[in-house]
């Protein structure tokens, strides 16, 4: 089945220490998003590719940084992370063009400790 | 982006009809409505997406009103595997021709036996 992976699930890292967050793709959508979801918040997004276009949120720390090298993967860098930084992970794919069917499909997440 | 206002939380009989409402009222003419959900330590779900029209799938119905400024989203069914955090989603088709959308706080559902 087509779908979004992530790896790891579960991460842990100290605090200063870089970390990568790992997202691939079958669905060879164009679009690759980046949320972050801390404890009972709803999902915020951190940044987007459209192709190889980078968007960034205007209120993304510049602490989080991205790369998408291909179509299929994505990864997050977090290059200093902080206790304020443990958080879900998401990461989500939509295809450009029609409106009626460019809903965001989800991976499961990768949940960061930082201790 | 337009923000929506749903109730924290909601209970449902299993079996019976979960109706979720969303506020929506800074809705403008070209932003959707969407619904996910979310269950406990997973990703988001789309659920349902409408514009104007009322919608049905094989999750669920969408119900916006004439005016837009509001939408309910209807389980018909409701089973205990439909405990869940749902979002109502107005998203921004920007110009590439995808969404992009902020999440709201969501109601969580709780359907019990």
């Amino acid at each position: 089945d087509a779908m979004v992976i992530q790896n790891p699930r579960y991460q842990v890292t100290q605090f200063g220490k870089p970390v990568t967050l790992s997202c691939s793709q079958t669905l060879n959508h164009n679009v690759m998003y980046w949320y972050q979801q801390k404890s009972s918040q709803a999902p915020k997004l951190l940044f987007h590719y459209y192709d190889k276009d980078f968007n960034n949120e205007a209120d993304t720390p510049d602490n989080f940084q991205s790369r998408r090298p291909n179509t299929s993967f994505c990864f997050l860098d977090i290059r200093s992370p902080g206790l304020g930084d443990a958080a879900m992970y998401l990461c989500a794919t939509s295809r450009r063009g029609s409106n009626i069917d460019n809903e965001q499909f989800f991976g499961p997440g990768t949940r960061l400790t930082v201790l | 982006d337009a923000k929506t206002t749903q109730p924290p939380s909601m209970d449902c009989a299993e079996g019976r009809a979960a109706n979720l409402p969303c506020n929506h009222s800074t809705i403008s003419g070209n932003e959707y409505v969407y619904w996910y959900r979310q269950i406990h330590s997973q990703g988001p779900q789309y659920i349902i997406h409408g514009l104007k029209n009322n919608e049905t799938n094989e999750m669920a119905s969408l119900i916006i009103t004439e005016d837009r400024k509001s939408s309910t989203l209807i389980l018909p069914h409701a089973t205990l595997r439909d405990t869940a955090v749902y979002y109502c989603i107005v998203g921004l088709l920007v110009s590439g021709g995808y969404q992009k959308v902020t999440f709201g706080t969501g109601t969580k559902l709780q359907v019990i036996p």
